[in-house]
């Protein structure tokens, strides 16, 4: 079965430090998502993209955070200057397209910042 | 108010009870609905749709009320594998269709 794959699975890191989160959208869906998951609180989300561009954003989603897909396969998350409040579960996300296309969701990366 | 409440539980439960789960969303204009589970420090994953008229997934059955903005999960005979965290999850319409989901129940079913 395709699967949604996200690398690392686990990252720790300064605070103040650049961090990429990588994901391997499953081949032929055509929106990705990026949500997170602050531990115990819930699922929320960060962005959108399709057709090469971000199509909505959260508040959240502000200008420390960019997202890339820099070779037609990889989906990537940047967070420029990472804050103690950015520790969370990581998760992407994609999807075919269509009213009804399932959200397959990546197994997480979690990021833990020092 | 927000756009996704759930009653957060704990839900503990014995092996075959029945449970119920119920949600409200918000925004009149979300257009679509969801269960998801999430194990623990797992992803999220699609449980059933929920669709206006009810459906049923084997001993899962979900409904959907529009006029009331409210959603329920009824899970039959439970097994100790539902233990879970169920969460709720609307869509609102556009091209994104993102996922708004609300903070989930947690249920342990207990042998």
């Amino acid at each position: 079965e395709p699967e949604v794959t996200q690398t690392p699975s686990h990252q720790v890191t300064q605070m103040g430090q650049e961090v990429i989160l990588r994901c391997v959208p499953i081949s032929n869906h055509l929106y990705f998502y990026w949500y997170r998951q602050i531990l115990g609180q819930k699922v929320e989300f960060l962005v959108s993209f399709y057709n090469n561009e971000i199509s909505e954003k959260s508040e959240i989603f502000d200008d420390q955070f960019s997202v890339e897909r820099p070779d037609g396969s990889n989906f990537t998350l940047k967070i420029r200057s990472t804050k103690l409040e950015d520790s969370a579960m990581y998760f992407c996300a994609s999807r075919a397209g269509g009213d009804t296309g399932e959200l397959f969701f990546g197994e997480g990366s979690r990021l833990t910042v020092l | 108010r927000k756009e996704v409440e759930q009653d957060p539980g704990p839900f503990n439960v014995p092996e075959g009870a029945t449970v119920a789960f119920n949600c409200t969303y918000s925004n009149s204009a979300s257009q679509s609905f969801f269960w998801y589970r999430q194990d623990c420090r797992k992803e999220p994953k699609l449980l059933m749709s929920v669709y206006s008229s009810g459906n049923e997934d084997g001993r899962f059955t979900a409904q959907l009320n529009r006029a009331s903005q409210y959603i329920s999960l009824l899970i039959r005979d439970s097994k100790l594998s539902d233990s879970a965290t169920y969460l709720c999850v609307v869509r609102r319409g556009g091209s994104a269709r993102q996922l708004t989901f609300g903070s989930g129940t947690q249920l342990t079913v207990l042998p």
